[in-house]
């Protein structure tokens, strides 16, 4: 199985700051990436797919990079919505394997 | 608009059986693959199955090969997951979600003596 590591865990940051959340693969998955966002008590919703395209809906302040093994998420300047937990995904081979969550919190 | 409606979970002692059900609309059903997520309390996003359009082909995480079974019927919009001989570590919020853009809701399974 392809395993999914993000880091850190939990960030600690303010309204207003510039985030980066890190993704990477135990093996290469291509473009099979995708970041989820989830706020308690909610479904997931996709962020972004195929490591960098924007879901419709979503804010341009998200980006998705990367490529491989190593991806990247990035928030350019956090807004008070967007404190939640996101994850990533591997879409390349089942079992469609998740990364363990990163926490954003004020 | 896009709707996947969970329902079946409920509390099951170890050992026992529950079918869970995802009512689908808003969309056509049989053009797409679908899958179940769960997410245990407090913790990660884990796949556990998906089915093809056709319901030809399933796939499983190990963790319930041999105990979960995933089927759909096209002609009702719906989807489902058979899950016997239950254990503690099958407690989990379960997701119905047409890959990735559209979850339910969630319906939650416990599974306590």
């Amino acid at each position: 199985d392809i395993q999914m590591t993000q880091s850190p865990s939990s960030l600690s940051a303010s309204v207003g700051d510039r985030v980066t959340i890190t993704c990477r693969a135990s093996q290469s998955i291509s473009t099979f990436l995708n970041w989820f966002k989830q706020t308690p008590g909610r479904a997931p919703k996709l962020l972004i797919y195929s490591i960098s395209n924007l879901e419709d809906g979503v804010p341009s302040r998200f980006s998705g990079t990367g490529s491989g093994t190593h991806f990247t998420l990035t928030i350019s300047s956090l807004q008070p919505e967007d404190f939640a937990t996101y994850y990533c995904q591997q879409g390349y081979n089942t079992p469609h394997t998740f990364g363990q969550g990163t926490k954003l919190e004020i | 608009e896009v709707q996947l409606v969970e329902s079946g979970g409920d509390l099951v002692q170890p050992g026992g059986s529950l079918r869970l059900s995802c009512a689908a609309s808003g969309f056509q059903f049989g053009n797409y693959l679908m899958s179940w997520v769960r997410q245990a309390p407090g913790k990660g996003l884990e796949w556990v199955a998906h089915i093809t359009q056709d319901g030809s082909e399933a796939k499983y995480v190990d963790s319930v090969k041999g105990r979960f079974a995933i089927s759909r019927d096209n002609s009702k919009n719906s989807l489902y997951l058979q899950m016997n001989s239950l254990r503690a570590e099958d407690t989990a919020l379960y997701y119905c979600v047409i890959p990735w853009g559209h979850w339910g809701q969630g319906t939650l399974v416990s599974v306590s003596s």
